[in-house]
């Protein structure tokens, strides 16, 4: 399994856009890269995956460079309900026993108004 | 609406009994998941299932048991509880050809 890096925490006020990077430097050919957000008392949630360039949906972007050995999950203009853990997975696509997800200790992302 | 639950948001038990944490999905989901989360330790692999009576373990298996009859329904077992196995256990589903997780709430279990 691809192993992932990311700052255990950042800070944000209302507003701003928020970038955090994820390195993952030993990526597989078929690894995908996906974020999800995980609220207090609350299971994570997906929130986006990508294989390589830039995807978008209506909650980030996600930026990934073309040597894949990092990614960027973009969140634009945030608001105090962005407040939660981040966290940055890489593994395979339909791949049963080879997804079994590490999820790491994520990123603790605070927004203050 | 996807819906993961799970049998319980609390449970407080003693040492040494054995408990039985239930999660049943209703996707039609392949895969299924057992992660436990400690303050500092982010979300840990415990056992998955990708298939009924298939299993195969986590990261940190030891002192767990699971079991899968049911396409629908993964059992977590602490045969023997003990006060480290004190934590938030989470579980997840997965479409077999899909890549999104679908956690349930959560159970907060205490042993004493």
């Amino acid at each position: 399994l691809a192993k992932t890096t990311q700052p255990i925490s950042m800070d944000s006020y209302e507003g701003q856009e928020v970038n955090i990077t994820c390195s993952h430097n030993n990526i597989a050919t078929n690894d995908y890269i996906t974020w999800y957000q995980q609220f207090p008392s609350q299971g994570p949630r997906f929130i986006i995956q990508g294989y390589k360039t830039k995807v978008t949906n209506e909650v980030a972007s996600l930026f990934i460079p073309a040597d894949r050995k990092s990614s960027t999950l973009s969140l634009p203009r945030v608001s105090l309900s962005d407040t939660a853990v981040y966290y940055c997975l890489v593994g395979a696509e339909n791949s049963n026993s080879g997804y079994a997800l590490n999820f790491g200790k994520g990123t603790s992302l605070l927004v203050t108004p | 609406d996807v819906k993961v639950t799970q049998s319980s948001r609390y449970l407080v038990k003693r040492t040494g009994e054995k408990v039985f944490l239930e999660c049943v999905q209703d996707m039609d989901h392949e895969n299924m998941f057992w992660y436990r989360q400690d303050p500092g330790l982010g979300l840990r692999l415990i056992y998955f299932s990708y298939d009924v009576k298939m299993k195969e373990k986590g990261d940190i298996p030891e002192g767990y048991s699971v079991s899968r009859e049911k396409k629908e329904r993964f059992s977590l077992i602490l045969e023997s509880a003990s006060t480290n196995q004190t934590s938030m256990y989470l579980c997840a589903s997965r479409s077999g050809g899909g890549n999104e997780q679908f956690f349930g709430p959560g159970t907060r279990l205490t042993v004493l």
